[in-house]
């Protein structure tokens, strides 16, 4: 079992709908979660963190995280075609000793 | 300017040759990371320093050498180049394991 999993899509969502990205994860005494954004050919960018369960909010973008079921997801309201990039779920696992990532999300976004 | 930065950008050598990528940041970060996209997109640690002590080194040939000259700077030498070693490099840096930031990255073709 992969430490972190995600569906690597690509995933077509029509422009001004909401995005749906998801991520489990195996190491059920995880503390950090965080969301990158990779457009291709650049770096990834921080987009998320989340800690606690629950839902965190900020502009267009909504983490959720869900321990029991080690689960986090990422929602994007509203989507743009500027929101096409590849999804990157990151989680820092019990030993945090180090940053795993899933292996993405592409998101395309059509007009 | 820059808060994490690598160099070279682009990298094309010939198999057997040695070659350096070097990543300064900015941040005031004590931990530092070197991480190895594929083609396929999947960002896999290589190394992890912090407070210029290496913690993490995962299965990696030990033709790569990273060197930590100080707490700013996290270089990465390679030996004997190998085809399969093509991929895109990618510097990060973190306060303790937290959130990383990462560099431009440094795209390696061995020919």
């Amino acid at each position: 079992q992969k430490e972190v999993e995600q569906n690597s899509g690509p995933l077509s969502v029509p422009e001004g709908a909401i995005a749906s990205l998801n991520c489990t994860y195996s190491d059920r005494g995880s503390q950090s979660f965080f969301w990158y954004r990779q457009y291709s050919g650049k770096s990834p960018e921080l987009i998320m963190s989340i800690y606690s369960n629950g839902d965190k909010e900020d502009g267009r973008f909504t983490a959720q995280l869900n321990k029991a079921s080690q689960y986090v997801s990422l929602l994007i309201r509203d989507s743009q075609p500027s929101d096409s990039a590849t999804y990157l779920c990151a989680v820092i696992g019990s030993s945090a000793s180090k940053i795993i990532f899933g292996s993405g999300t592409r998101l395309s976004i059509r007009p | 300017d820059t808060a994490v930065s690598q160099t070279p950008k682009y990298l094309v050598t010939q198999m057997g040759n040695d070659k350096s990528i070097k990543c300064e940041q900015n941040l005031g970060h004590d931990t530092m990371y070197w991480y190895k996209q594929d083609s396929k997109k999947f960002l896999k640690i290589m190394f992890s320093y912090n407070n210029k002590e290496l913690i993490i080194n995962e299965t990696v040939p030990n033709r790569f050498s990273p060197k930590s000259p100080d707490k700013a700077h996290l270089n990465l030498h390679i030996n004997s180049l190998e085809l399969g070693d093509s991929a895109v490099y990618f510097c990060a840096s973190s306060h303790d394991v937290t959130e990383a930031f990462f560099g431009q990255g440094t795209r390696l073709t061995v020919v």
